[in-house]
């Protein structure tokens, strides 16, 4: 079974708006950390946000938010107010209770589109 | 500046002509990783390293071979690259426990 689901291929928003992306997670640890990074078409990964499983609140930075549903194993990422510079790549990614090896395990990743 | 930097970001080479790519992070972080990405198959862990002297595989480390003589540096070793190990590699480091940063990513194509 999958790990993490990125059931999005592709998306497209309008600039200025809110965009959601969306991410499943399956684990039966109480501990794991959920990631999201970005890949431009440069190619590179860049960290955007990070949640705990036992952070009581969502996390944000700021025009990254996610949205952390616990009890159905969502982590969703919400951009708001895209920027055109936002068209790229989304990867979630979970890091499972104490892994010793660090691996993240990532989903297949979401392309979104900023429209002008 | 904080920063994971792999070197080369792009290389063709041959197959069987052995190659390295580096890594070095600044940040004193005790974790690296590298990853391959791949169409279809997303990123995968080939080995990663919690301290110097200490490596250990990850989920994909056939044809491959890393090192940790020093905190910032974790090569990656291609003895004998083949075809099917053309890929994007990313480096990646961490404090214990923490968020990875990844570098600019290498890409690698084996003729």
């Amino acid at each position: 079974a999958q790990k993490i689901t990125q059931t999005q291929p592709g998306m497209f928003v309008q600039e200025k708006e809110a965009v959601t992306l969306d991410c499943t997670y399956d684990t039966s640890d109480p501990s794991y950390g959920l990631f999201w990074y970005k890949q431009p078409s440069s190619g590179e990964m860049i960290f955007l946000i990070y949640q705990g499983s036992y952070d009581q609140q969502n996390a944000t930075e700021g025009r990254y938010s996610l949205n952390f549903q616990k009890a159905r194993k969502s982590a969703n990422l919400v951009i708001s107010a895209s920027q055109l510079g936002d068209s790229a790549m989304y990867f979630c990614a979970m890091r499972e209770g104490n892994n010793a090896g660090n691996m993240l395990t990532f989903g297949g990743g979401t392309r979104l589109m900023v429209k002008p | 500046e904080a920063q994971v930097t792999q070197n080369p970001r792009y290389l063709i080479t041959v197959t069987g002509k052995k190659l390295t790519v580096t890594c070095s992070q600044n940040m004193n972080h005790e974790y690296m990783s590298w990853y391959r990405q791949d169409p279809g198959l997303g990123l995968r862990q080939i080995y990663y390293s919690m301290n110097v002297e200490v490596t250990d595989k990850g989920d994909v480390p056939e044809g491959y071979k890393v090192s940790r003589k020093e905190k910032r540096n974790f090569p990656l070793i291609l003895e004998s690259p083949s075809p099917n190990q053309t890929s994007l590699y990313f480096c990646a480091s961490a404090r214990q426990g923490n968020i990875q940063y990844f570098g600019a990513g290498t890409r690698l194509s084996v003729l």
